[in-house]
């Protein structure tokens, strides 16, 4: 089976453009969430869906939005981007949006790496 | 307030030796989940080993195991028999309220040399 999916793994944007980040989860999985990791640091909550719904927001601003669709794919966008928005961006997919209850874990992807110039 | 504290930057270790990665945490929360990820150079997130707060017992994986001390609110990691392919960065991880995902720690950088 083919694990949680994320495009592209590299992108270079400058100062001000608008990026989107694709991914992808583990079939069966209705859940996603996104991660922001900054260089040296651990991943931060950016976002969680689950069945297409929002269910979750980190302390990041109103630049950053998501979506997910119905096949439960989800794309993170960053507008007006700036030098501080360089990190790793991860996604996360599970059967559940509260792992604690069900005792299961959240399947990561490869990430997507973002550099603002 | 929901954290996690990981106090160790670095810890070197050599082959087939043990190691303990020390983790905190800190919630008001009864229900909750503490989960160990690993992540190499590549970048890519690697589930180690999860511990609910109920779980009596304390949980193991293979050679990783999970010391879980409720009291102290400590959930530090056990790897033992190291092997260099165990050279990476470690995450103590916890999530305690749904809709907030899981909460990082700063992270552990373990090196295994021979």
């Amino acid at each position: 089976d083919a694990g949680v999916t994320q495009s592209p793994t590299h992108l270079i944007k400058t100062r001000g453009q608008q990026v989107t980040l694709r991914c992808s989860p583990i079939s069966g999985h209705k859940s996603v969430s996104w991660y922001q990791q900054v260089l040296g640091q651990g991943p931060q909550f950016i976002f969680q869906y689950y069945e297409k719904e929002e269910r979750g927001r980190g302390n990041f601003p109103d630049r950053f939005s998501a979506r997910q669709f119905p096949n439960y794919s989800s794309e993170l966008n960053v507008n007006a981007l700036l030098l501080g928005d360089s990190a790793l961006y991860l996604c996360a997919s599970s059967l559940v949006f509260f792992l604690a209850r069900m005792n299961t874990e959240a399947f990561f992807g490869q990430g997507t790496r973002l550099t603002v110039v | 307030a929901q954290k996690i504290t990981q106090t160790q930057p670095g810890m070197f270790v050599q082959e087939k030796e043990a190691v303990t990665l020390d983790c905190t945490y800190d919630t008001s929360d009864q229900s909750y989940g503490l989960f160990w990820y690993k992540q190499p150079s590549s970048g890519e997130m690697i589930f180690l080993i999860y511990q609910g707060s109920y779980d009596e017992q304390n949980a193991t994986e293979g050679r990783y195991s999970l010391n879980f001390q409720k009291a102290r609110k400590s959930a530090n990691l056990v790897i033992s028999a190291s092997q260099l392919g165990d050279s990476a960065m470690y995450f103590c991880a916890m999530e305690a309220q749904a809709g907030t995902a899981l909460i990082f720690g700063k992270g552990t950088t373990l090196s295994v040399s021979s």
